[in-house]
């Protein structure tokens, strides 16, 4: 069981926005420890989608955006379209365990 | 272009080892930590061990910890996993992954991956 939480899934239709939560604690998130965002499609490796909490790496549409507050972080989405259906991971660094580098549990994402 | 291709992966039985390697290329493979992420059938990722750029500091997640060793030849290009008492909890696709930032302060991540390699530990 991970430190990070994620709901299961969202979904959206094309052009909304969605939101995917992970929600850690005063140990890693809250730690102020940096998050980062994955992309997984399904048979595929993960893709990096955010890092440093919200700086996009060279070549990711704007519509997708990082923040954090407190034991919390949110990755949205904006301007839904279908390619964006995937699995995303969060993932930070727990200072409370000698499991140190940890994801979230994930959420799939769907587009209605 | 920075590539990395893991290689080693396979059918085992629980109790054996297997030794995974990476080799990479398009970039200054000395300059960089590495990492190894594993992915159960069906499952979430799972980070499991970070290496260094001189090997000289390494760290493994719990359940692979007296188990598993990483290590790297910086000559080769080249990033290793050797797991011994296989278990069938391993059974996952292990991805190798160029890692940024300084992992001994907790704020590193991963912006390349390999494609993978399916490690299957059952009788």
């Amino acid at each position: 069981q991970s430190v990070l939480t994620q709901p299961p899934s969202v979904s959206g239709a094309p052009g909304q926005r969605v939101t995917i939560s992970c929600t850690g604690s005063s140990s890693n998130i809250g730690a102020d420890y940096e998050v980062h965002w994955y992309q997984q499609f399904p048979g595929t490796a993960p893709k990096l989608l955010i890092y440093g909490t919200g700086i996009r790496p060279s070549g990711v549409p704007d519509r997708f955006s990082g923040s954090k507050s407190g034991t919390s972080a949110s990755l949205a989405i904006t301007g839904l379209q279908a390619e964006d259906e995937a699995e995303y991971y969060c993932q930070s660094y727990d200072s409370s365990l000698s499991t140190s580098y940890v994801f979230g549990t994930g959420t799939k994402v769907t587009v209605l | 272009e920075v590539q990395l291709g893991e290689s080693g992966g396979g059918l085992v039985q629980p109790g054996t080892s297997l030794r995974l390697s990476c080799a990479a290329s398009g970039f200054s493979f000395d300059y960089y930590w590495m990492t190894w992420v594993r992915q159960a059938p069906g499952k979430g990722l799972e980070w499991v061990a970070n290496i260094k750029q001189d090997g000289g500091e390494k760290y493994y997640v719990d359940s692979v910890k007296g188990r598993f060793t990483i290590s790297r030849d910086n000559a080769k290009n080249s990033l290793y996993l050797q797991m011994n008492s296989l278990r069938a909890e391993d059974t996952a696709v292990y991805y190798c992954a160029r890692t940024r930032k300084d992992c001994s302060g907790g704020n590193c991540y991963y912006d390349h991956w390999g494609q993978g390699t399916l490690v299957t530990v059952s009788s």
